[in-house]
Order: C-alpha cells, then structure tokens, then sequence
C-alpha cells in the first residue's frame, strides 16, 4: 500500500513568486491536512481538507490556500513569496474525519522543502 | 484549546541506557495523545496513541508512554537506548473535533555509543 507522496520534495523559488504543492494521500483516506516545520516555530498547522471541503484552518495569512479534489488529492498555494516562507510543507491523510474516531491515525508524507530566496 | 510543552530540547544519553523524553500537555477536553519521530530529511513516523482506556501504551521499536492524568503528562520511555533511535521526537494532542495536531516543540535524541 502506496504511502502519502508529495511533490517536488525541494524546490527553491524567489520572493514574490508563488509555489504550489501537491499531496497524494494513502488510497481510501479522505482526509488530508497541511502542516509547516521550521526550526523557529517547529510545526504549526496549515488546514485540513475532507471531501473536499476545508474544516480547519491554522492561523496563516491568506497567502497560504490549498484544495482538495474529488480523488482526495490535495494541493496547497502560497503566492506572494517571502523568506519566512522557507520551511518544510508536510502533509498528512486519515481514513476517518476525526483523530478521536477509533483508530483513525495521520500518516505523514515525507515533505516538500521549500527554500525562499 | 490545545498545547504541549516538551521538557528538553535536547536529550542525549548512551547506548544501552534507558530513554525518557518528557511531554505536558493542556487540553480542554479529554485527550488524545500522540508520539511521533521524525528521522532526518524524512516526515514523521507515529510512534504509539493514546486514546481511552489503559493508561500504558505500547508502541513500536520498544517505545511506550503512560498518560498520567494528574500530572497532565505524557512522557515517552525506552529501557535500552540504541543507536538507531537518535532523531527528533514529538508530542502531539488532539483537538475536540477533526483531524488536527497541536505538536510540541520536539526533543532531538542522541544516542552515543
């Protein structure tokens, strides 16, 4: 079973520009979730998309966006580049909506890194 | 609302030793809580849950963590420390509803030989 794959792994892009990501979630998961990792901030959450629709939003200007398609694939934006912006992008997908549902667990991709320059 | 205060940025202890990384947490409603490990240039790998019930959990790679409820703590143990084990950990609680993580600042876990 095919785990969470993003792409690109690294990218490197300039201020101003913008960047999109891509999230493959585990086959079946519906759920799929953004998450930043710097090492000032550690990781902080971005939004989490099931069925297409976003519940949850973390506290990140509106630069961030993201999307979630029908097959459960996901996508995150952030235009307008900064520095601040260089970080590892996470994602991560479940089978259930909730974490307090069962055994329903997030399974991380292994990333995408960013560099802003 | 949710937090959780990892003890220690850093850990490093021998190889053959125990292991302890120290987790507080803070939650408005009964918790749910998680030990994630992290390796270099990779995402992270869920380490053990708790969710209700047994207040022992056990996980993979010999890793287990009680939840102490009165102590609001969550602390991750292994008795025999082995080199492979060195990379950064992290804390983890669940939120009332949905599927997000509120993370610990993290604590890197180096083995010496």
């Amino acid at each position: 079973k095919a785990g969470v794959t993003q792409t690109p792994r690294y990218l490197i892009k300039t201020r101003g520009q913008q960047v999109t990501l891509s999230c493959s979630p585990i086959s079946g998961h519906r759920s799929v979730s953004w998450y930043q990792q710097t090492p000032g901030q550690g990781l902080q959450f971005l939004f989490e998309y099931f069925s297409e629709t976003q519940r949850n939003k973390g506290n990140f200007p509106g630069r961030f966006s993201g999307r979630q398609f029908s097959n459960s694939r996901s996508e995150m934006n952030v235009s307008t580049l900064e520095l601040g912006d260089s970080a590892l992008y996470l994602c991560a997908s479940s089978l259930e909506g909730s974490l307090r549902s069962g055994a329903n667990v997030l399974t991380f991709g292994a990333g995408s890194r960013l560099t802003v320059l | 609302a949710q937090s959780v205060t990892q003890l220690g940025s850093h850990v490093s202890v021998s190889e053959g030793a125990l292991v302890l990384l120290r987790c507080n947490y803070s939650s408005s409603v009964p918790p749910y809580l998680f030990w994630y490990v992290q390796y270099p240039n990779q995402g992270l790998q869920l380490l053990l849950k708790y969710t209700t019930g047994a207040t022992l959990v056990k996980g993979i790679n010999g890793f287990e963590a009680e939840f102490k409820k009165s102590e609001t703590s969550f602390h991750l143990t292994k008795p025999s420390a082995h080199m492979s084990d060195a990379a950064e950990y992290f804390c983890a609680v669940s939120g009332n509803a949905g599927n997000m993580l509120t993370f610990g600042g993290g604590t890197r876990l180096m083995v010496k030989p």
